[in-house]
């Protein structure tokens, strides 16, 4: 059974730090993606990263896939009150099942 | 221009009913999913259809039976409804498989 390890679990910041989010697996993905999650909404989809070693970037967001494809990490650059929200990686997609790993709520305060 | 819907958003209901939850999305997607998100945040899926054939089926209790009329349409009927169901159930759509969009849940207690 595949598994996504998230970390950390919770994490409550102010306003304008940097922090960093990590998602480990001991199984290879194909792809690996992340979410963010508001209270009482649907997982939105921030990227998609495919390739080994891939970095990708979204406005303050800078997401990495690992060069052998098992981890995965966000860093988030000035955090502002409206990246609160639950981030979650998922791997897999296309013929094989997404897994999610557990998720890390961000808390930014002002 | 909703992308993928659900219906209802709340649902309260007692042990040993049954009920369904509605999804449909107006995206093109021929792929549609069902997920659970349990108290602790985890989502995990329950079922996928591709062009109205089953092609992922979890270990989800026989109690569980989706139904796909077309391919903009995905609905869950739950028999017997017990405590442990109590969760938010998410649909959610792709094309060909690739990046799934989530509909805004249906969040389900079981008193």
């Amino acid at each position: 059974t595949q598994l996504l390890e998230q970390s950390p679990q919770f994490l409550s910041i102010q306003e304008g730090e940097n922090l960093t989010v990590y998602c480990n697996s001991s199984s290879v993905f194909s792809s690996l993606q992340w979410y963010r999650q508001e209270p009482g909404e649907g997982p939105v989809l921030l990227v998609t990263v495919v390739t080994g070693g891939e970095v990708k970037k979204l406005k303050r967001l800078t997401f990495q896939f690992g060069d052998a494809r098992k981890d995965s990490s966000l860093h988030i650059t000035a955090a502002q009150p409206g990246d609160t929200g639950l981030y979650l990686c998922a791997g897999g997609g296309g013929s094989e099942k997404l897994v999610f790993g557990k998720g890390t709520k961000l808390t930014v305060n002002p | 221009d909703t992308a993928v819907s659900q219906t209802p958003k709340y649902l309260v209901t007692q042990m040993g009913n049954d009920k369904s939850i509605k999804c449909e999305q107006n995206l093109g997607h021929d792929t549609m999913y069902w997920y659970k998100q349990d108290s602790k945040k985890f989502l995990k899926i329950m079922f996928s259809y591709n062009n109205k054939e089953l092609i992922i089926n979890e270990t989800v209790p026989n109690r569980f039976s989706p139904k796909s009329p077309d391919k903009a349409h995905l609905n869950l009927h739950i028999n017997s409804l017990e405590l442990g169901d109590s969760a938010v159930y998410f649909c959610a759509s792709s094309r060909d498989r690739g990046e799934q969009y989530f509909g805004p849940g249906t969040r389900l207690t079981v008193t």
